[in-house]
């Protein structure tokens, strides 16, 4: 299989503080990682995708200042939220991909994150 | 602009009941996914379709991909406590470094015994 692991795997933080969320695929090299956004009941919304040694492309509307993506290796990426605020508070997901040729996404367990 | 729109939003039935989600878009994806996703974790893949008309069973889950290859839907028969739970379905775009998934809001369905 293809397991992707998150941690931590619920955070609560303080207002101004910032958050690193990290991203491990387990058994396989991924070449893509991908952060998603999931606020209560609803659908996963794409935040950026990340290959692993360059910059991540983010979706409009996200801020690349604000929630920071690293993919130094094959294996981990981070998604770092800075200068948190409570409406920053949500569910994150990252899933990873073998591939740039359109492959499975393989979905961590999710990140709760709460900010005071 | 909302790409995928599901139907229904929420959907309460009793065990042993048939139910059908139907997943639509006025774009054309290269391939559509079916996820299901529990409370507090990341959403699991049920099914890829990738052909037009094309038709996959898994177990009692039957998902069809529409002709055009623009809309979709999952049919569960004789529903069961344990398919409760969010489906989502997700469409792929692009390719290459460009490939991503597009979510539908989902379809929040519970099963009562």
């Amino acid at each position: 299989g293809a397991v992707v692991s998150q941690h931590p795997s619920r955070v609560i933080c303080k207002s101004g503080t910032s958050v690193k969320i990290e991203c491990r695929s387990l058994d396989f090299q991924a070449t893509t990682m991908f952060w998603y956004r999931q606020f209560p009941k609803q659908s996963l919304m794409l935040m950026a995708t990340s290959n692993e040694g360059s910059k991540a492309t983010y979706e409009q509307g996200v801020e690349k200042d604000k929630f920071l993506i690293n993919h130094a290796s094959l294996t981990l990426s981070t998604l770092t939220v800075t200068s948190a605020h409570p409406e920053d508070s949500s569910f994150y997901i990252c899933s990873a991909s073998r591939g740039t040729r359109g492959e499975t996404q393989y979905f961590g367990p999710g990140t709760r994150l709460l900010v005071l | 602009t909302q790409l995928l729109e599901q139907s229904p939003q929420f959907l309460s039935i009793q065990e042993g009941e048939n139910l059908t989600v139907y997943c639509n878009s006025s774009s054309v994806f290269s391939s559509l996914q079916w996820y299901r996703q529990e409370p507090g974790e990341g959403p699991v893949l049920l099914v890829t379709v990738v052909t037009g008309g094309e038709v996959k069973k898994l177990k009692r889950l039957t998902f069809q991909f529409g002709d055009a290859r623009k809309d979709s839907s999952l049919h569960i028969t004789a529903a069961q406590p344990g398919d409760t739970g969010l489906y989502l379905c997700a469409g792929v775009m692009g390719g290459g470094s460009n490939y991503k998934l597009t979510f539908g809001k989902g379809t929040l369905l519970t099963v009562n015994p």
